[in-house]
């Protein structure tokens, strides 16, 4: 079955902490992206990435950090330095639809609650 | 400055009738428009999409409608089934580049 796998689905995390979110996929899609999901703000875009060992900076990208060492892997850092880090996270990656549409695929997401 | 907008946070239609829920955006280059729809505590599901050379695209009982000219677009479900209780995103892109999404609209389909 192909897809998106984000681990953890919960997490919960000190003042202070660095976190990791992890995102795999199976579907050989080549660009990966993270968005964040607030109450009333939508999906709002952390960092993208369109190919191995390179990636871009999105909307939000501060008091974050991702890295593309392999095709099927796309992590995401929150570091201690993201002022309001608890939010729902979402990983997606993407193909172009037959009618040329950037269609993004999602995985589960990650709620990450921070105490 | 936001450049997708969705301005009905919320809608509520009586099952069987038809949903209309609408999205205006700012820029001009965008070429392509997607609708995605999401359950609480998962990732959005692509529904349907649109080119910006096209006005209609239809795909069972998901119709989009987009008009240039006002910078709005607009999916139709009909006949809204319960099942179709979500919350919907508008997301538009420009030069297949990354997607612009609006701040969604809560459908709630009742008996």
């Amino acid at each position: 079955d192909g897809g998106i796998t984000q681990s953890p689905k919960y997490l919960f995390r000190k003042e202070g902490q660095n976190v990791t979110l992890s995102c795999e996929q199976n579907l050989n899609h080549d660009a990966m992206y993270w968005y964040r999901q607030d109450p009333g703000q939508g999906l709002r875009l952390i960092y993208y990435s369109q190919i191995v060992n390179d990636f871009q900076k999105g909307d939000i990208a501060e008091g974050y950090s991702v890295s593309r060492e392999k095709k099927e892997s796309f992590p995401l850092t929150v570091t201690s330095a993201q002022k309001n880090p608890t939010a729902f996270y979402l990983c997606a990656s993407s193909y172009d639809s037959p009618s040329g549409a950037n269609v993004l695929t999602f995985g589960a997401g990650s709620r990450l609650t921070v105490l | 400055d936001q450049q997708v907008k969705q301005n009905s946070p919320s809608l509520s239609v009586q099952e069987g009738r038809i949903s209309i829920l609408n999205c205006d955006y700012t820029n001009s280059m965008f070429d392509y428009f997607l609708w995605y729809k999401k359950y609480p505590a998962e990732g959005p599901t692509f529904l349907i999409s649109i080119s910006s050379i096209k006005d209609k695209n239809e795909d069972g009982r998901f119709t989009v409608f987009l008009n240039k000219s006002a910078k709005h677009l607009s999916l139709h479900i009909v006949p809204s089934q319960p099942g179709d209780s979500a919350v919907y995103f508008c997301a538009a892109s420009e030069n297949t580049d990354k997607l612009i999404f609006g701040t969604g609209t809560r459908l709630q389909v009742f008996p």
